[in-house]
């Protein structure tokens, strides 16, 4: 599984949107981005994933570089209840459905 | 139902206690998973059981002893744990653990304190 780095943690102001960064310079033609959440005291919560091409769901847009080498979430409306921790996860994911959590971002919404 | 349901929701246990942590889902999948994490840190992958089956080991203590006595049951048997095994213990399952473009569904952990 390739490495990802994320900033420790990120602010932002309700009502705008959140960019969250991730690098993965190591990712292999067939690893694929995941991103989960996890708001305090609960377990993580799947957002979104992707392989090449960009992708949106209800909860968020994932925006993959050309190269691969990075990937960026978006929020695009934050409110106080998507302060978590957000994590981005390359994985292998068709051997036996390994999924291993990086460090992680901790994202603070602010009124 | 998209529940994945852990219980107990607290266990306080001593070093020579025998315990069991237990996961149960109604989605029909077939893979299952156990997860340790301690505070401030992220989830750690311990065990993945795929049709029953377990498929992944990461090199857990055999102090852990998981259980998969069905598709929709995964238990966690603790025995002569540590107090550094205090965490909280995720369960999550997907629908086959072998395929691309899963996704993982989290129960809400067992908080495990060990005195």
């Amino acid at each position: 599984d390739a490495k990802t780095t994320q900033p420790p943690s990120m602010d932002c102001a309700e009502g705008r949107a959140a960019n969250l960064p991730c690098n993965h310079s190591t990712i292999s033609g067939n690893e694929y981005v995941y991103w989960y959440r996890q708001i305090h005291s609960q377990g993580p919560q799947y957002i979104i994933h992707g392989l090449k091409n960009n992708e949106t769901n209800e909860m968020a847009s994932l925006i993959i570089t050309e190269d691969r080498k990075s990937s960026t979430l978006i929020l695009p409306h934050a409110t106080l209840r998507d302060t978590a921790v957000y994590y981005c996860i390359a994985s292998l994911y068709n051997q036996g459905g390994k999924l291993i959590f990086g460090q992680g971002t901790e994202l603070s919404v602010k009124p | 139902d998209t529940e994945v349901t852990q219980t107990p929701k607290h266990l306080v246990m001593g070093m020579t206690n025998k315990k069991s942590l237990k996961c149960e889902q109604h989605m029909g999948h077939r893979a299952m998973y156990w997860y340790k994490q301690k505070a401030k840190k992220p989830p750690e992958l311990m065990f993945v059981y795929s049709y029953e089956k377990l498929s992944i080991n990461e090199s857990v203590p055999s102090r852990f002893s998981p259980e998969c006595p069905n598709s929709s049951l995964l238990n966690l048997h603790l025995h002569a744990l540590q107090p550094e095994d205090s965490a909280l213990y995720l369960c999550a399952s997907s629908n086959q653990g072998s395929a691309t473009n899963e996704k993982l569904f989290f129960g809400s952990g067992t908080q495990l304190s060990v005195l």
